[in-house]
């Protein structure tokens, strides 16, 4: 079967680093995708991997290994604001989303 | 253009009722998905349109679960006989994928809409 982990809840201070883990198991791998989801929100896309190494966007910072079936999300210089669950998606074979439960980010200050 | 609009945002039914959710997607767009989603779950693929055509609908989705989008833009989903366990959010997204490209074809989501089933 298809799968994709990752931790459930993450605990993390203001104005510090935290990354956020994925691994995955998919027929196939067709680019890997991280959505910010605040509660009672839509998820809005962060950031896509489709070849190895580290994709840099502002605070934020998406790696991926193919080989390792592995990716993290890396936030720095943490605000408030980002207190959100963060969503994993890897794009498989066919094409179709497989989608992570979700990592629920709490910022404290 | 004002993203991808969800109608309504909250629907609150008796368990056997039928209901209806209509997504209009961003203009340019010629994908619109559809997925559920529960509360700690990431979201559930249940079906995606390619212009007006069908393409795919999930095997977990039940005969009572129909989706339309006859013009090629907006589409509608309605669940028939509700169950308390449809109860979630049904989210819609959309996004651009040019034939034969292998591109990002990153989604833009709605706000969803909230149904509960008594």
């Amino acid at each position: 079967g298809q799968n994709i982990d990752q931790p459930t809840e993450m605990t993390a201070t203001e104005g510090a680093i935290v990354q956020i883990n994925c691994t995955y198991q998919t027929s196939g791998f067709n680019g890997l995708f991280w959505y910010q989801q605040h509660a009672g929100e839509a998820p809005t896309f962060l950031s896509y991997n489709v070849l190895d190494g580290l994709e840099e966007k502002g605070r934020f910072s998406s790696f991926l290994s193919r080989s390792k079936g592995y990716s993290y999300l890396l936030l720095k210089e943490l605000q408030m604001k980002d207190s959100a669950s963060y969503l994993c998606a890897v794009r498989d074979s066919n094409y179709q989303l497989i989608w992570g439960a979700g990592t629920k980010l709490i910022i404290k200050p | 253009d004002t993203g991808v609009s969800q109608n309504p945002r909250h629907k609150i039914t008796k368990r056997g009722q039928n209901v209806t959710f209509r997504c209009d997607p961003i203009s340019e767009h010629n994908r619109l998905y559809w997925y559920r989603q529960t509360l700690g779950q990431g979201p559930e693929f249940l079906t995606y349109f390619q212009n007006e055509a069908q393409l795919e609908k999930s095997r977990l989705l039940s005969d009572r679960f129909s989706a339309e989008r006859p013009k090629g833009s907006f589409s509608t989903l309605e669940i028939q006989r509700t169950e308390q366990g449809d109860s979630a959010m049904y989210l819609c997204a959309s996004s651009y994928q040019d034939s034969g490209s292998s591109g990002a074809n990153v989604l833009t989501f709605g706000a969803g809409s909230r149904l509960t089933v008594l």
